[in-house]
């Protein structure tokens, strides 16, 4: 099965910094690759997802960058806000894999 | 509203009881799941419907007993629990099965079991 590394575990920025949130997987063959967040008292919400025919996306304040040679795909938040303190989950897959989550990274942005 | 509505919000039950957590979506998806979610630990996969056909059982014990009677529902019946049966309960759906998906996840329920 999938190996779903994700980095790192907890991250505290302040307010208007930059977050990165990195995770590696094992398959070769996965070729999709969403980043979920989830706030206190909510389940998981996709916030933007990537498909490894392109390298990156970008939808406003929150950028996935992809690297399938290395395996890795990353979340990027520039200006952080208090709300987007929350847990941040990768899920890459493809085809008929199970999907698997990484362990999940508590971003704090400190006011 | 996140398009699956999940009920109750929160349960407490002993180990003796028997209850059911029940799922809802209206997406027009084809595949609904359940998810365990734990303190500490990844999200773990329990069930997972295709088109109200069970095509995965991940390893869970018999005391959870899943049921999809049509595309849009989705329920845990639940049964003899044990304290670390505890947790969030997810569930979410996509329009396809397994990968290549997003989900759409629930606000799950909170579950305790004394």
């Amino acid at each position: 099965g999938e190996n779903v590394e994700q980095h790192p575990s907890t991250l505290s920025v302040q307010e208007g910094d930059s977050a990165v949130i990195k995770c590696t997987y094992s398959d070769s063959a996965s070729n999709y690759f969403p980043w979920y967040k989830q706030e206190l008292g909510k389940g998981p919400q996709l916030i933007i997802d990537i498909r490894s025919n392109v390298g990156e996306k970008k939808d406003q304040r929150i950028a996935v960058t992809l690297n399938k040679t290395a395996k890795h795909f990353s979340l990027h938040i520039t200006e952080t806000q208090p709300e987007d303190s929350a847990v941040y989950f990768c899920a890459p897959s493809g085809g008929y894999q199970k999907v698997t989550f990484g362990t999940g990274t508590k971003l704090q942005v400190i006011p | 509203e996140t398009g699956v509505t999940q009920t109750p919000r929160h349960l407490v039950m002993g180990m003796t009881n028997k209850k059911s957590l029940k799922c809802e979506q209206h997406l027009g998806h084809n595949a609904m799941y359940w998810y365990k979610q734990s303190a500490k630990k990844p999200l773990e996969l329990m069930f997972v419907y295709s088109l109200e056909e069970r095509v995965e059982n991940n390893s869970v014990p018999s005391r959870f007993s899943p049921e999809c009677p049509n595309s849009s529902h989705l329920f845990l019946h639940l049964h003899t629990l044990q304290p670390e049966d505890s947790a969030l309960y997810l569930c979410a759906s996509s329009p396809g099965v397994w990968g290549n998906y997003g989900y759409t996840f629930g606000s799950g329920t909170r579950l305790t079991v004394v």
